[in-house]
Formats: structure tokens, C-alpha cells, sequence
């Protein structure tokens, strides 16, 4: 069945590095893109996202970047701060109408002060 | 606007003892969902509502009925619990189904001994 791959599963970094996470996906006719960030104790919650028509999307420090050949996409942060501590969650959807929502297993990512 | 809110937040159940888990969204949304959160596995889809007075399966329904109450409200049940239904339960909703942000809540972190 579809499914989305997602590595690294955690990720160590200092403080002001640059942090990638990458997320692979099988079904071809996907085409929305988002991540969502979970903190402790919290629900995930949308960071940013990118539908199929668009290459690379950015919002400050957060940039994503998507290849369609390749089934695969991307998420940068930038300048990484204490904050950015938390697990995201790479997702890929098709358009209105499926319930087909599916999500990577969890980036478990630490910014070391 | 407290968004999506589930209730309870944490709740220990004994094999075979059945309970319902609330959630109530106020955006006025169409489409809402549950999901459970196991570690390594992602959030896996339980059930979900394309709109009010529908419900339908997601990956992992056995051992779990929903009921769309209203707009707003959709429960989750466990008829009988297992201790492989122990697990993080996140309650969802958008404005339509697929392809679009989804709000979630805070969790319910359910134990079953």
C-alpha cells in the first residue's frame, strides 16, 4: 500500500546549524505536502506545507523542497534554535475528496544549546 | 477558539472495560478524524468523518466504533479494551477532506492493563 518514508528518525544538531529532513513517498497521484511539528505532550501542528505545482517553499527560517520525479521532498530549517526541539512529521495527501492522509514515522530532532 | 479539544487527557483502563473518548472542534469544520500515535509508527489513521451523519474506516479501525454526534463533536469508543490499544489518541479535523491543514488536539494518553 502507499506509505512515506522518513529519515533520519532523530537528528543532533548545535545550536545554529542547519537541520534536513527528508521524507519519501510511493503513491504517485499525491499531491500535497505539509509538516507538522510536535512538542511534548502537545498535538502536531502544521509548520509548513507545499502542494505539487511548486518546486520549493519558504517561510523564514523553514524552507521545503519537493521533486515529483523522484517522489520525494524536503524539509530545511535554518539557523536552529532551542525551540526547534520537537519531532516532526513529514505527510503526503491527495487532493479534496480521500481521507488518504499519510503521515512518516517522526524526525525526533535536538538542538543542542 | 480553543480549536480541536479532547477529553480526557490521560486515562488507565483494565482489559475489557470499555470507555469513550470526546472531541469537540469549534472551526466549523467539515471533516475530522482519530488517529493513534505509537512510538515509531507514526499517527495511523482510526476512523474518520467526511462531514456530518458520515463515518467510514481508516487503517486501523478493529476494536474501535466512532460516532459523529454533530458539526462539532466525534467519538471515539473502545467496546473492549486490549493492551494493544494502549497508545496516544489524537483527535483532527479540516475544513474538507484531504489535501488541506489539519488541526489537531492535544492527545489522550490511554494505558490498558
Amino acid at each position: 500500500g502507499e506509505n512515506v518514508e522518513q529519515h533520519p528518525s532523530t537528528l543532533s544538531v548545535q545550536e545554529g546549524d542547519s537541520a534536513v529532513i527528508k521524507c519519501t513517498y510511493s503513491d504517485s497521484a499525491s499531491n500535497y505536502f505539509p509538516w507538522y511539528k510536535q512538542e511534548l505532550g502537545k498535538g502536531p501542528q502544521l509548520i509548513i506545507d507545499i502542494r505539487s505545482n511548486v518546486g520549493e517553499k519558504k517561510d523564514q527560517r523553514i524552507a521545503v523542497t519537493l521533486n515529483k520525479t523522484a517522489k520525494h521532498f524536503s524539509l530545511h530549517i535554518t539557523e536552529t534554535q532551542p525551540e526547534d526541539s520537537a519531532v516532526y512529521f513529514c505527510a503526503a495527501s491527495m487532493s479534496s475528496g480521500t481521507y488518504k492522509y499519510i503521515f512518516g514515522t517522526g524526525t525526533r530532532l535536538k538542538v543542542l544549546a | 477558539n480553543a480549536g480541536v479539544t479532547q477529553t480526557p487527557k490521560f486515562q488507565v483502563l483494565k482489559t475489557g472495560q470499555s470507555m469513550t473518548l470526546q472531541c469537540a472542534q469549534d472551526m466549523n469544520h467539515n471533516s475530522m478524524y482519530w488517529y493513534r500515535q505509537d512510538p515509531g509508527m507514526g499517527l495511523r489513521l482510526i476512523y474518520y468523518s467526511a462531514s456530518e451523519g458520515t463515518t467510514d474506516k481508516g487503517e486501523v479501525p478493529n476494536g474501535y466504533n466512532v460516532s459523529r454526534l454533530n458539526k462539532r463533536e466525534f467519538s471515539l469508543r473502545l467496546e473492549s479494551a486490549a493492551p494493544s490499544q494502549t497508545s496516544v489518541y489524537f483527535c483532527a479535523s479540516s475544513e474538507a477532506l484531504g489535501g488541506q491543514e489539519a488541526f489537531f488536539g492535544q492527545g489522550t494518553r490511554l494505558t490498558v492493563v
